[in-house]
């Protein structure tokens, strides 16, 4: 089955840190680019980041919100997707969704959709 | 940025009607536009990406069309399970998103 599931999501206090996992199945991950996109609650969508495949240059772009503080990774052995989040703020709080990406690349720059998602895992930025 | 922005925010409808949602893009992104149904507590769900090409196994009640700047989502006749939030999205931008409420 073709799935994506998200772990690592809790509680954790202002300035914190946490890591996501996000574990793929069902497809070549290694050829896929990955994305995270989160959801405040009652909000709409915000995408957080990418990460390319590595044959495409493993290379990350991030939203202005996040950038400095989250890095995405992923380990290809283990089919799994990360995002490491440091200094965590209350505005962080969300629910984090893992995605695939399917991107063209053109003259005028990356243009992609997101196919595959994951169910999400909450993380709540609290004192 | 591309800046997304969808109309109505809230749109109240009547199973069988048919209704479209509208989406404008702050500069020509072609055809390169995604349209999302989100029930609540679920995850997004893929229905028309390249503006058009419908995603397999979405119904064909489903349509989506524009290109440049302005873009729409139709639903031919509104099921029960259609109510829900419907966003467009390019790049990196996500639109507000269009709740569909039952009238």
């Amino acid at each position: 089955e073709v799935q994506l599931v998200e772990s690592g999501g809790g509680l954790v206090k202002p300035g914190g840190s946490l890591r996501l996992s996000c574990a793929a199945s069902g497809f070549t991950f290694s050829n896929a680019w990955m994305s995270w996109v989160r959801q405040a609650p009652g909000k709409g969508l915000e995408w957080v980041g990418r990460i390319k495949s590595k044959t495409d240059g493993g290379t990350t772009d991030y939203a202005a919100p996040v950038k400095g503080r989250f890095t995405i990774s992923r380990d290809d052995s283990k089919n799994t997707l990360y995002l490491q989040m440091n200094t965590l703020k209350t505005e962080d709080t969300a629910v984090y969704y893992c995605t695939t990406a399917q991107t063209t690349v053109t003259t005028r720059g990356d243009f992609w959709y997101f196919d595959l998602w994951g169910r999400g895992t909450l993380v709540t930025v609290s004192s | 940025d591309i800046q997304m922005t969808q109309s109505p925010s809230t749109l109240s409808a009547s199973v069988g009607d048919r209704v479209t949602i509208t989406c404008r893009a702050s500069q020509s992104i072609s055809s390169w536009l995604a349209w999302y149904q989100q029930k609540p507590g679920k995850a997004p769900k893929l229905l028309i990406y390249k503006a058009s090409s419908l995603e397999s196994g979405v119904p064909s009640r489903f349509s989506g069309s524009g290109s440049g700047t302005e873009f729409t989502l139709t639903i031919s006749s509104l099921q029960p399970d259609d109510f829900a939030t419907y966003y467009c999205q390019s790049r990196e931008t996500f639109g507000q998103g269009t709740k569909v409420e039952i009238k």
